[in-house]
């Protein structure tokens, strides 16, 4: 089982509507949490990160975590074509550990 | 604040040979990681510096090393390059401890022919 599994892509949305990116992780003393953006040919960005169960927003961005089910989402309502991106989910133990990212294209 | 910088920006060596890459991080972050991330593995950690020590190691063979210097600057190298080493290395820094936000460097794209 891999450390930190990301639900296969592609995911394609049309623009406007809500696209929604699962990750679920293995280790259960993990504390921190992050979703990073990556677009073709650059390198990560932050988008969130959240560190306790529930619910964080931010924008258009909202991360979910569940720690007893080790599960964390990420929801972007109102997608836009620039939302289109490689999305990765990163765990922190001892490590940041990644899954191998959704990639997201949001249709005009 | 300048964001993290990686120099240089592209390589190409042949088989054999080795290479350094350079990471300068955010002013004040003290700790570098380094990733490596290539389409089929995804991104890796290679390894983490805090205070000119390495403080954390991924699953990399010994032909890739690192160190940090007195202005938490890093630099990796990797000797005897393969073919398998073409990929995108990242350097992320963060303030005190890898727990926190990483901020990443655009990467330095390393092509071994």
């Amino acid at each position: 089982q891999k450390e930190v599994e990301q639900n296969s892509g592609p995911l394609s949305v049309p623009e406007g509507a809500i696209a929604s990116l699962n990750c679920t992780y293995s280790d259960r003393g993990s504390q921190s949490f992050f979703w990073y953006r990556q677009y073709s040919g650059k390198s990560p960005e932050l988008i969130m990160s959240i560190y306790s169960n529930g619910d964080k927003e931010d924008g258009r961005f909202t991360a979910q975590l569940n720690k007893a089910s080790q599960y964390v989402s990420l929801l972007i309502r109102d997608s836009q074509p620039s939302d289109s991106a490689t999305y990765l989910c990163a765990v922190q133990g001892g490590k940041l550990i990644f899954g191998q990212g959704t990639e997201l294209s949001v249709k005009p | 604040k300048a964001g993290v910088t990686q120099t240089p920006r592209y390589l190409i060596k042949t088989r054999g040979q080795q290479v350094t890459l350079s990471c300068s991080p955010i002013s004040g972050h003290r700790s570098v990681s380094w990733y490596q991330q290539t389409p089929g593995q995804g991104l890796q950690f290679l390894f983490e510096y805090f205070s000119e020590t390495q403080r954390n190691k991924g699953n990399f063979p010994g032909r890739f090393s690192g160190r940090q210097f007195s202005n938490s600057r890093s630099e990796m190298n990797v000797s005897t390059l393969e073919l398998g080493d073409s990929a995108l290395y990242l350097c992320a820094s963060s303030l005190e401890d890898s727990q926190e936000t990483q901020y990443f460097g655009p990467g330095t794209r390393l092509l071994v022919l």
